[in-house]
């Protein structure tokens, strides 16, 4: 079973930049796996942030970026603000086995 | 404006099977899109469960594909979950969402969830 890692847990300060990360634990995340990112406050459905690597969704800040860094999907968010203090999620689709597997989430502490 | 709305019991005894309903609004379950099913237990992270598009593809994870099915109701603009055999390890909040498979393989239009608990 494949896993798609993600840091636990970071904190930013309001105005900073945090960067966050998807990876595999086996072998390099790349475009072919059309990697797209999720915002989750408590109680509430995940929110589309970014897809296919790097495009944002309708609507979302461009404070908000995606990209490949190294061998991981990558979300960075630039001048955090308070409202961006939620969980953070990736899904990668593997090719492989046509499926989608989501990574374990990063919570995010804006203070 | 796309709008998807889970519907269901909120209570489901062990052993029994589950089975909710995605109503969708503004988009037809008939057109270009894929429909998922995603799952999340209390505390815990997000896990996909499967999609259905209406030429009668469907995807499913493969720790589940042995216990789940989806389907698809055209007429009434829906598509529905089936998850027998359930446990304690089935109690999560149940999402559907329209999955871009072979646009960009990501999920948009979310449904607001629906808690399901398995219990005696």
């Amino acid at each position: 079973q494949t896993v798609v890692t993600q840091e636990p847990s970071f904190s930013v300060s309001p105005g900073g930049t945090v960067t966050l990360t998807c990876g595999l634990t086996s072998g390099s995340v790349s475009t072919s796996y059309y990697p797209s990112w999720y915002q989750q406050t408590p109680g509430q459905a995940p929110r589309t942030l970014i897809y296919n690597t790097n495009t944002r969704s309708s609507g979302v800040p461009d404070r908000f970026s995606g990209s490949i860094l190294g061998n991981k999907a990558a979300l960075t968010i630039t001048g955090a603000q308070a409202d961006d203090d939620s969980d953070y999620y990736c899904v990668l689709y593997m090719y492989s086995g046509n499926n989608y597997v989501f990574g374990t989430g990063t919570k995010v502490t804006v203070l | 404006q796309v709008q998807l709305q889970e519907s269901g019991p909120g209570l489901v005894k062990p052993s029994e099977t589950l089975s909710l309903t995605c109503t969708v609004s503004g988009y037809s379950v008939s057109s270009n899109y894929y429909w998922g099913w995603i799952r999340q237990p209390p505390g815990k992270g997000l896990e996909w469960i499967g999609t259905i598009f209406h030429s009668g593809n469907i995807y499913y994870n493969p720790s589940l594909k042995s216990r789940v099915s989806i389907s698809l109701d055209t007429s009434n603009n829906q598509f529905s979950l089936r998850l027998t055999s359930v446990t304690a390890a089935d109690t999560a909040v149940y999402y559907c969402a329209r999955d871009r498979r072979y646009f960009d393989w990501s999920f948009e239009y979310w449904g607001q969830g629906t808690l399901v608990t398995v219990s005696s």
